[in-house]
């Protein structure tokens, strides 16, 4: 168990490119979320999966933005036609939700940090 | 809306002194508190998870108190040691959904 991965860890762009992040969660996790952190703040929640299903969406995720989890294992957060009040960092999470007895944990990636210029 | 104030935002405390940081929220009707850590540009790593009808959890040093019908929570670290210098987070589940709530952390420096 090698723990939530995101990929890649930074990412320069030019206002106006898509970029994509990749995340790969604990294997035996069902429940993937999405957030979004700026300096100084805490995380905010972006978008929750159980297994493939998007349950969730903040109001946060505008048009351009889009996440997927097509087999119910990796997911993809997309952004199109990048802003530079889009540059954060982009934190994956994942949780199992069977094991009630942890209480779900979260347990976080290191982040994706995103530079738009 | 669910809002979630930590207090203080920075705390500074010499090596070995005993200390405490506090989580507030708006709204009681949670499913669990969670305080993490975060260590600069790196992601977070949970330390303990509170549920709604807990008290309190401990790990180690690390004692966590709930007190949901006040909206409060603490941290409560003891004898603190230089590797204990981040930023530390308290995040609440709503009840009815998975969106997590967090506060802007408390950033501890703890001086050898």
């Amino acid at each position: 168990d090698t723990g939530v991965s995101q990929d890649p860890r930074h990412k320069i762009t030019k206002r106006g490119q898509n970029v994509t992040f990749r995340c790969d969660p604990i294997s035996e996790h069902n429940r993937l979320y999405w957030y979004r952190q700026t300096l100084g703040q805490g995380p905010e929640f972006l978008t929750y999966f159980q297994n493939e299903a998007q349950l969730e969406k903040s109001r946060l995720l505008s048009d351009r933005f889009s996440a997927e989890r097509p087999k119910g294992s990796f997911s993809t957060l997309e952004i199109q036609r990048t802003e530079q009040g889009d540059s954060a960092m982009y934190l994956c999470a994942s949780s199992f939700r069977e094991r009630v007895a942890s209480g779900n944990t979260i347990y976080f990636g290191e982040g994706s940090w995103l530079t738009v210029v | 809306k669910q809002e979630v104030t930590q207090i203080p935002a920075a705390l500074s405390v010499p090596e070995g002194e005993n200390l405490v940081l506090n989580c507030s929220f708006t709204d009681s009707a949670i499913y669990n508190l969670q305080w993490f850590r975060q260590d600069p540009g790196k992601g977070l790593t949970s330390l303990l998870l509170i549920q709604s009808s807990q008290r309190e959890q401990t790990s180690g040093r690390l004692n966590a108190s709930l007190d949901k019908s006040s909206g409060r929570s603490t941290l409560y670290i003891a004898a603190s040691q230089p590797g204990d210098s981040a930023t530390y987070l308290c995040a609440v589940r709503p009840l009815f959904n998975n969106d997590m709530r967090f506060g802007a952390g408390t950033r501890l420096t703890v001086k050898p």
